[in-house]
């Protein structure tokens, strides 16, 4: 069955360090895509990234980038030189195109503290 | 403006009251969404819609039933609401078509049972 573990409940880093949030999925289809959003204190839920399964390259954009492994199942996060506005929870999902009828399935999300 | 929108934003009720959430939308897609976020359980589908004659059961749906008014439109019901439907509730809409269904949330309802 489809599943997106984020098997860390809680980071807490001190500003300017780098940190790494993890994601790994299950799933039977060949095409499928993964996102990451962001949940600030305020509670609305933010899109970062969206990739394919067909789109191994990683990506970057300013502090973030992102690492998609197939071969381990993995999509993960890193923010480089974090900054107290990172400070979110950050949720990891899943969309299969044939099995789920494009649902989103979600990880339990990763709170994220950076402490000044 | 925002493109999705739900009234209330936050929801003080008594158990057994019948609540509605309301959602619209702007962005003139077909595919609307309700879930529900609890602490450390991440988002749970409750119900979506992907047009006006289609609504389906997410993974959660027992205590809850919508209205899809129009293209724009989807409410959630709560019938008779109990303790532990206190959570935040958020919808969300999606592009029909779209093969990659990145959806776009609404800022959230935070309801309270008493």
């Amino acid at each position: 069955a489809q599943k997106v573990t984020q098997a860390q409940t809680e980071i807490s880093v001190v500003e300017k360090e780098d940190v790494t949030l993890d994601c790994v999925y299950e799933t039977r289809d060949t095409t499928y895509y993964l996102f990451w959003y962001k949940q600030p204190p305020s509670g609305e839920l933010v899109f970062l990234i969206r990739r394919n399964s067909f789109d191994e390259q990683n990506e970057i954009s300013g502090r973030y980038s992102w690492n998609f492994q197939k071969s381990t199942s993995s999509f993960n996060f890193t923010i480089t030189a974090s900054q107290v506005v990172d400070s979110a929870v950050y949720f990891c999902a899943l969309s299969e195109a044939l099995r789920s009828n494009y649902q989103l399935i979600w990880g339990a999300g990763t709170k994220l503290i950076i402490k000044p | 403006d925002a493109d999705v929108t739900q009234t209330p934003r936050n929801r003080i009720t008594k158990t057994g009251k019948r609540i509605m959430l309301e959602c619209s939308q702007t962005k003139g897609h077909d595919r609307m969404y309700w879930y529900r976020q609890d602490p450390g359980l991440g988002l749970r589908l409750i119900y979506y819609s992907f047009d006006v004659k289609d609504i389906n059961k997410g993974e959660i749906s027992d205590g809850y039933s919508v209205s899809r008014q129009a293209q724009a439109k989807f409410s959630l019901s709560l019938e008779s609401a109990i303790p532990n439907q206190t959570a935040l509730y958020f919808c969300a809409t999606s592009e029909l078509g779209s093969s990659y269904n990145e959806q776009f949330f609404g800022p959230g309802t935070r309801l309270t049972v008493l």
